[in-house]
């Protein structure tokens, strides 16, 4: 079975930090995503990447950067975290082409 | 951005009704169609990924329907179940390096 994992579950951050949510795949997927979901919005996509070292913004990339040095991990990355940033965040995986994509358990991240 | 619509946005129903949900999507930019099951406190789980017009799928008593010209897709359930209590995602899937577009979902939910 495909395996996706977030690092957290839960975390609480403070205004300002910068904060990194890690997603590790073990499929040997090219495709690597990261969503938010917020009530009411559905799933929005950030940021995803195709290939180590590449990465395309999605829906909404602003206050997010995301790094891919290795093919199996999928880092994103708060520069500065705002309270509007809280939310749901799920990676997912995938291979190329019309293949259904594989997520995590999602990490519910707070910003007080 | 794509719009991709779900109704209804939630959905309670008894043990042994069979219900039906729709996916709206803009015809011009279609691919393929996903759908997943969400459960709380679970990750999303792929149930279809639909291509063709006219296409029907089937897994147990989950079944869909999908129409490209006209840009929608229904979700079945037939005599459902507690255990199929969940949210139920259409995506849509443009062809564009495997993004997918997320309709905000159905939840479901299906007491005895």
């Amino acid at each position: 079975d495909v395996k996706v994992t977030q690092s957290s579950r839960y975390l609480v951050k403070r205004t300002g930090e910068k904060v990194f949510l890690e997603c590790v795949q073990d499929m040997d997927h090219e495709n690597m995503f990261w969503y938010r979901q917020d009530p009411g919005l559905g799933l929005r996509l950030i940021y995803f990447s195709y290939d180590v070292k590449m990465k395309e913004k999605g829906d909404i990339p602003e206050g997010y950067s995301v790094s891919r040095e290795k093919k199996e991990r999928f880092s994103l990355i708060l520069e500065s975290a705002s309270t509007n940033q809280t939310s749901m965040y799920l990676c997912a995986s995938g291979p190329p082409g019309n293949q259904p994509q594989h997520f995590g358990d999602g990490t519910r991240l707070s910003i007080l | 951005i794509l719009n991709v619509e779900q109704s209804p946005q939630s959905l309670h129903v008894q043990e042994g009704d069979s219900t039906n949900f729709t996916c709206s999507f803009p015809s011009s930019n279609f691919y393929a169609l996903h759908w997943y099951r969400w459960e709380t406190a679970k990750s999303p789980e792929a149930l279809f990924v639909m291509t063709l017009n006219g296409d029907e799928k089937k897994k147990g008593r989950i079944s869909a329907t999908l129409n490209t010209k006209e840009g929608y897709s229904y979700l079945y359930i037939k005599g459902s179940q507690p255990e199929d209590s969940a949210t139920y995602l259409c995506a849509l899937h443009t062809g564009t390096a495997s993004k997918l577009t997320f309709g905000t979902g159905t939840r479901l939910q299906v007491t005895l």
